[in-house]
């Protein structure tokens, strides 16, 4: 069993949808939770990010995180076809030596269409 | 230009030949890793260096060796290349975690845009 599980999609909505995007997780050491957006051919780069439980929003983003349920999740208000990309959850341990040492996702591909 | 440079950006090689991936930094991160994707299975940690002294196998080191030759480059090395080690290579760097408390710095790693390696 992978550590981090995400549904891969692919994931198809109008424009205009919310969208839901989820992850589960085995590791209950897991403090930190992130959000990575990767347009095609290019590099992940940071989207969101939570320390421990609770929700966080920016914008037309939310993530929550449940660690009773170890299960994440990032909503997108009002989706628009920039949002097309694959999204990939990331989870680190707290500890100065494994900042940085992330658990991935395998990733979901969303595509928002006009 | 990037902060995160890597060469080649896309490289097609044969089975058993010598592969080296090169990565450059501009971002003064002291922290830098090589990272693979596979379809459905997201990104895979291969090495990890916290400084030039500091080199530390990840998830999935065998059949791969790196370098830091200096704080801003650290190359990854296929010394005999096979068809299963065809995928996407990501360098990524990170800047020092506070640990006084709740970091100052969430540890975002910075990506570079990738390496595509197809080996035949």
């Amino acid at each position: 069993q992978k550590e981090v599980e995400q549904d891969p999609g692919p994931l198809s909505v109008p424009e205009g949808a919310i969208v839901s995007l989820n992850c589960t997780y085995s590791n209950s050491a897991f403090q930190y939770f992130m959000w990575y957006r990767q347009y095609s051919r290019k590099g992940p780069e940071l989207l969101m990010y939570t320390y421990s439980s609770g929700n966080k929003e920016d914008g037309r983003f939310t993530a929550q995180v449940d660690k009773s349920s170890k299960y994440i999740s990032l909503f997108i208000r009002d989706s628009q076809p920039s949002d097309s990309a694959t999204y990939l959850c990331a989870m680190s341990v707290a500890g100065g030596t494994s900042y940085g040492k992330l658990t991935f996702g395998q990733g979901t591909i969303l595509t928002v269409h006009p | 230009d990037a902060d995160v440079t890597q060469t080649p950006r896309n490289r097609i090689t044969k089975t058993g030949k010598r592969i080296m991936l090169e990565c450059s930094q501009t971002k003064g991160h002291d922290r830098m890793y090589w990272y693979r994707q596979d379809p459905g299975l997201g990104l895979r940690l291969i090495y990890y260096s916290f400084d030039v002294k500091d080199i530390n196998k990840g998830e999935i080191s065998d059949g791969y060796s790196v370098s830091r030759q200096a704080q801003a480059k650290f190359s990854l090395s296929l010394e005999s290349a096979i068809p299963n080690q065809t995928a996407l290579y990501f360098c990524a760097t990170s800047d020092q975690f506070s640990l006084a408390g709740p970091p100052v710095s969430t540890g975002e790693l910075f990506f570079g845009e990738g390496s595509r390696l197809t080996v035949l």
